[in-house]
């Protein structure tokens, strides 16, 4: 079974801090993804990376960069927190084989508040 | 832009009734469609998925149907159990990396 963890389910963080947000995956997955929920705005792409150190931004990267140093790992950095970001994030991924390329696990998410 | 709408933000059925989720999608270069499902606090599951070369695909209780030509496609959950109450997403892909979801429908399933 694919697993990805996230390293918080909830988090609460001031306004102006940094922030990271870690995910793991274990099935040698080549794409990885952060997306956020909010209510009535469904999921929204931040970023993806589609192989170590590679990066692309989705739809929604402005106050959010990414990391990605070895292929099982994707972080997920809010330089400056916003009262705007607070919102569920939620990681995923996904392989490249054809038959698989387009299923994305998702991790259990985490919920962050910025005050 | 939305490139997939769900324009039904929730939908009621009762237990053992057929419930039908509908999503709508405007860019006819995507290939392929899943339907996620989604619980509180938890991260969305996959449920089922299909090509654009098919029209239908079926698991157990659950039945995608695709019309390329109204760029349309329908979840049908049949017989609808309390156990579905959940958000469901649609989502589509035209490059195999990112998906485009819709908003969801919260879909409640009562006894």
């Amino acid at each position: 079974d694919v697993k990805v963890t996230q390293s918080s389910r909830y988090l609460v963080k001031r306004t102006g801090e940094k922030v990271f947000l870690e995910c793991v995956q274990d099935m040698d997955h080549e794409n990885m993804f952060w997306y956020r929920q909010d209510p009535g705005l469904g999921l929204r792409l931040i970023y993806f990376s589609y192989d170590v150190k590679m990066k692309e931004k989705g739809d929604i990267p402005e106050g959010y960069s990414v990391s990605r140093e070895k292929k099982e790992r994707f972080s997920l950095i809010l330089e400056s927190a916003s009262t705007n970001q607070t919102s569920m994030y939620l990681c995923a991924s996904s392989s490249i084989r054809w038959q698989d390329s387009y299923e994305q696990y998702f991790g259990p998410g985490t919920r962050l508040t910025v005050t | 832009d939305q490139q997939v709408k769900q324009n039904s933000p929730s939908l009621s059925v009762q237990e053992g009734r057929i419930s039908i989720l509908n999503c709508d999608y405007t860019n006819s270069m995507f290939d392929y469609f899943l339907w996620y499902k989604k619980y509180p606090a938890e991260g969305p599951t996959f449920l089922i998925s299909i090509s654009s070369i098919k029209d239908k695909n079926e698991d157990g209780r659950f039945t995608v149907f695709l019309n390329k030509s109204a760029k349309h496609l329908s979840l049908h959950i049949v017989p609808s159990q309390p156990g579905d109450s959940a958000v469901y997403f649609c989502a589509a892909s035209n490059s195999g990396y990112a998906l485009n979801f819709g908003k969801g429908t919260s879909l409640l399933v009562t006894p």
